[in-house]
C-alpha cells in the first residue's frame, strides 16, 4: 500500500540535543511538508520541499531545518531541542497542484 | 492570529444521531476547504472538501456546508457511528498559494453508542 511512513514513532531527547526525524512516502508526489502539533492545538506548518526547492515559514524557528536527499525522503532535524518542542511532528505529501494531502502517523517528540 | 477557528473542542453525540462540527475563519482570501479526521496514534485522514463556488458537497453520510458571507462552513455527519468517533480538523487554503493549508485547532468528536 501507497503511504507516508514516519520513524520514529515516539522520540525522547534531552534539552539541547540535537534530533532528526525522518519521513518517507511512496506515493510519488511532488511535494513533502513538515508540520508541529502541541497539544490540542492546529497543526502548524514549519516548511515544506516542492521537488527540491525548499520553502520556509516566516515564523519558523532558525533551530528547524530540513533535508531531502531524494523524491522520497525528507528529514526534520531540530539542532537544539528546547523544552516547547516537544510536540507531534507530522510529514504530509501531496501532488502539485493538488490540495489533498497525505499524512504520516506522526513522531512524538519528548524533550527533557 | 487564528485564521481558522473550531470553537468546540469536543463533541458528544448518540448513535444514530446528527453529528454538526463547525468551523468559522476570518480570511475572505480562502477558496477551499477541507475536513480531516484524526484517530489516535494516527495522521489525519482527508474527509471531504469544498470550493468557495459552492455551499454544499455531500459524500456519503458526509456533507460539509459553506456560508461564505458568514465565513463559516460545518460537517454534518448523518447518521453518527461509533466509528466515527475521532479529532476532526478544519482547514482553508488560501487563493494562489498552492497547497498551503491552515489548519484550525480541531474538534474531538465522541459517538456513543
Amino acid at each position: 500500500d501507497a503511504m507516508v511512513i514516519q520513524n520514529p514513532r515516539y522520540q525522547v531527547t534531552q534539552f539541547g540535543k540535537p534530533v532528526t526525524l525522518s519521513c518517507s512516502q511512496t506515493l510519488n508526489h511532488n511535494v513533502m511538508y513538515w508540520y508541529q502539533q502541541k497539544s490540542s492545538q492546529a497543526p502548524k506548518l514549519l516548511f515544506h520541499y516542492y521537488d527540491k526547492d525548499f520553502n520556509n515559514e516566516a515564523d519558523t524557528p532558525d533551530n528547524f531545518q530540513s533535508r531531502r536527499p531524494n523524491t522520497s525522503f525528507c528529514f526534520l532535524d531540530i539542532r537544539s531541542p528546547g523544552l516547547g518542542d516537544a510536540a507531534m511532528y507530522l510529514c504530509a505529501t501531496s501532488r502539485a497542484g493538488f490540495d489533498t494531502q497525505y499524512f504520516g502517523p506522526g513522531t512524538r517528540l519528548t524533550v527533557l | 492570529d487564528q485564521q481558522v477557528k473550531q470553537n468546540s473542542p469536543s463533541l458528544s453525540v448518540q448513535e444514530g444521531r446528527i453529528s454538526i462540527l463547525n468551523c468559522d475563519y476570518t480570511n475572505s482570501m480562502f477558496d477551499y476547504f477541507l475536513w480531516y479526521k484524526k484517530y489516535p496514534a494516527e495522521g489525519p485522514t482527508f474527509l471531504i472538501s469544498i470550493s468557495s463556488i459552492k455551499d454544499k458537497n455531500e459524500d456519503g453520510r458526509f456533507t460539509v456546508f459553506l456560508n461564505k458571507s458568514a465565513k463559516h462552513l460545518s460537517l454534518h455527519i448523518v447518521p453518527s457511528q461509533p466509528g466515527d468517533s475521532a479529532v476532526y480538523f478544519c482547514a482553508a487554503r488560501f487563493n494562489n498559494a498552492g497547497n498551503m493549508l491552515t489548519f484550525g485547532g480541531g474538534t474531538r468528536l465522541m459517538v456513543k453508542p
